[in-house]
């Protein structure tokens, strides 16, 4: 099955501690993207990367980074998580030749950081 | 002005009715929109695309666009309790290949 995986699905972590949420794609596709979905602020890119090693910042890249050294796999890692990154997070991917394609998007990660 | 804006709403619409939902985006050189359903705590999913002018019809669904008002619309026909959600409207705006999402539309079908 076509799939984009994100683990895990529920976070509860402390101010500070390291994190890194899992997101792999079975598709093949290029471009794979993180974004966190907020109340009333909709959902907003934090970083994408357009194909292996090519990695750059969204809308909302502060606190973030990411890596990029498959083509299946693109990790969100949180250095230092703050309670402003508490959030629901969405990984998703699509063909980078096929414009008119949507995304597919994971199940989604909800962080909790307090 | 945002990038796409949609109506928060709640819209509520009886069971069976038609529910239209808009949306408007700010890029000229847009060439692809997106409709997704979100319900509470889960992915959004893609329920229709639309590229030309025109309507583009899949089912209950009817996607419309007009490039020149920068305007594009769902319409969900035989509305059904299942189709409360979030719909969201995507726009790759400027020709690329990154998703501007509007905030959505919460969409309530009353029985």
């Amino acid at each position: 099955e076509a799939q984009v995986t994100q683990n895990p699905r529920y976070l509860i972590t402390v101010t500070g501690k390291k994190l890194t949420v899992t997101c792999s794609q079975n598709m093949n596709h290029e471009y794979m993207s993180w974004y966190r979905q907020d109340p009333g602020l909709g959902l907003r890119q934090i970083y994408y990367s357009m194909n292996v090693e090519a990695t750059d910042k969204g809308d909302v890249p502060e606190g973030y980074k990411v890596s990029r050294k498959e083509k299946r796999n693109f990790p969100l890692i949180l250095e230092s998580p703050s309670p402003n990154q508490t959030s629901l997070y969405f990984c998703a991917s699509s063909p980078m030749t096929r414009t008119n394609y949507g995304y597919t998007f994971g199940s989604g990660t909800r962080l909790t950081v307090v | 002005q945002k990038e796409v804006e949609q109506n928060s709403g709640p819209l509520s619409v009886p069971e069976g009715a038609i529910a239209s939902l808009n949306c408007t985006y700010s890029d000229r050189v847009s060439q692809s929109f997106f409709w997704y359903r979100q319900y509470s705590g889960k992915s959004p999913e893609l329920i229709m695309s639309i590229y030309s002018n025109g309507d583009k019809e899949d089912g209950r669904f009817t996607a419309q666009l007009n490039k020149a008002s920068q305007y594009v619309s769902l319409l969900i026909r035989d509305s059904q309790p299942s189709d409360s959600a979030t719909y969201l409207c995507a726009v790759k705006l400027g020709g690329g290949n990154k998703l501007t999402f509007g905030t959505g539309t919460q969409l309530k079908v009353e029985l």
